[in-house]
């Protein structure tokens, strides 16, 4: 599965939109891009997948490139209960779909 | 999301002794599960992956006979850390995923494992 690149650790405003970057320029025309976050000493949440879409839920927006080499999460009114390491993480998807590897993640600190 | 559930939740054991670990998905069917294992501070390091009724297979460097894995069911996964010494003191995590285009993993609450 493709490596990707993330900020070790940015900082938000209470209410602002987090914006966190990642970067997987060698990712295949296969694989998708997984979001997932951590909350101290608790298991990862999922957030987001997309392929080559932009993709919205209800925690989230997804935002990949045309080019797909990389990707931005956004919260949109972060909170503080938004403080976490965030982990981007492309595999393939499907039934062929690989283990989750993940990287050292962004760990966001919002501040009021 | 789908639920998955672990098994407690933290269990401290005498060195030399055996821990079992358990991890459920609660409203769906896992094809299959995964376990990791983090440090602190660290990022979750994966140890093997299990399809139902298959042997698991391990990441290079995991030890299988230390880390017993059973999938003997569409909903439950094990993992026994046998002979349990101070080192393997961790937060034990699951995954589990079903089978599907683009589908996502979902995790356990995890195992804070100490070792005396």
């Amino acid at each position: 599965d493709a490596k990707t690149t993330q900020p070790t650790s940015m900082d938000c405003a209470e209410g602002r939109a987090a914006n966190l970057p990642c970067n997987h320029s060698t990712i295949s025309g296969n694989e998708y891009v997984y979001w997932y976050r951590q909350i101290h000493s608790q298991g990862p949440q999922y957030i987001i997948h997309g392929l080559k879409n932009n993709e919205t839920n209800e925690m989230a927006s997804l935002i990949i490139t045309e080019d797909r080499k990389s990707s931005t999460l956004i919260l949109p009114h972060a909170t503080l209960r938004d403080t976490a390491v965030y982990y981007c993480i492309v595999r393939v998807g499907g039934n062929q779909g690989g283990k989750l590897i993940f990287g050292q993640g962004t760990e966001l600190s919002v501040k009021p | 999301g789908a639920v998955v559930s672990q098994h407690p939740s933290w269990v401290i054991c005498k060195s030399g002794t055996s821990v079992k670990i358990e991890c459920r998905s609660l409203d769906f069917q896992a094809t299959t599960m995964f376990w990791y294992r983090q440090f602190p501070k660290q990022s979750l390091m994966l140890m093997a992956t299990s399809n139902e009724g298959s042997k698991a297979t391990y990441e290079q460097g995991v030890e299988k006979d230390k880390f017993l894995i059973n999938h003997a069911s569409l909903t439950l996964s094990t993992l026994t850390v046998t002979s349990a010494h101070p080192e393997d003191s961790s937060f034990y995590i699951c995954s589990a995923r079903t089978s599907g285009r683009g589908t996502e993993a979902f995790f356990g609450q995890g195992t804070r494992l100490t070792v005396v």
